[in-house]
């Protein structure tokens, strides 16, 4: 198994840009999770999609974020505009049972 | 808001030695992960505690879930460089699926 595929491995912009992030949760998992990890506030959920369906988007930050799943095996999450207080690693994980998450790589953000 | 606490943020020790790592809240969990995550990659789980007052051990690191199920603690014996990250407690509250996750402790095992 490949576990989760998260691209790209780092992202470098400039403010303003639009920024997306790409998941391919472990196939056969039916939840997804998105989550951004940095220094100050540590690893923070931002939203939880179960069988492709948004259920938890209490924590996404702002408008300017917006995540998708258009099918079981890919997730995005777009930042437009993006702004440096954005930069942090974000992570995709993915989940088949009731417990355990399989993280993915991260994503390492620098916006400029 | 369920906040979880780890104590200490971090921890610089020498192979050989035993260490405890702490995770505290004032909210009660149905169930309670520890993650180790190195630098670069993502968290990796290494238990999940669902009884209070329940002990796992793996290998050289006891897990202890504590029996009102505020808390855990987790203990390493005999450190080795290889033990070197971050380790994150998260917690599960009762009807919900996603996880709460503290801010971790950051252990350095040197030679």
């Amino acid at each position: 198994d490949a576990g989760v595929i998260q691209s790209p491995r780092h992202e470098v912009t400039e403010m303003g840009q639009e920024v997306t992030l790409r998941c391919k949760p472990i196939s056969g998992h039916n939840s997804l999770f998105w989550y951004r990890q940095t220094m100050m506030r540590g690893l923070e959920l931002l939203i939880y999609f179960n069988n492709n369906v948004p259920i938890d988007d209490s924590g996404m930050p702002e408008d300017r974020f917006s995540a998708k799943m258009p099918n079981a095996s890919f997730s995005t999450l777009k930042i437009q505009p993006s702004e440096p207080r954005d930069s942090a690693v974000y992570f995709c994980a993915s989940r088949s049972g009731q417990f355990e998450q399989y993280f993915g790589p991260g994503t390492r953000l620098t916006v400029t | 808001t369920q906040l979880l606490e780890q104590s200490p943020q971090f921890l610089s020790i020498q192979e050989g030695e035993n260490l405890t790592v702490y995770c505290n809240s004032s909210s009660v969990f149905s169930s309670l992960q520890w993650y180790r995550q190195e630098p670069g990659e993502g968290p990796v789980l290494l238990v999940t505690v669902v009884t209070g007052g329940e002990v796992k051990k793996l290998k050289r690191l006891t897990f202890q879930f504590g029996d009102a199920r505020k808390d855990s603690s987790l203990h390493i014996t005999a450190a080795q460089p290889g033990d070197t990250g971050l380790y994150l407690c998260a917690g599960s509250v009762e009807g919900y699926s996603t996880l709460t996750f503290g801010k971790g402790t950051m252990l350095l095992v040197s030679p």
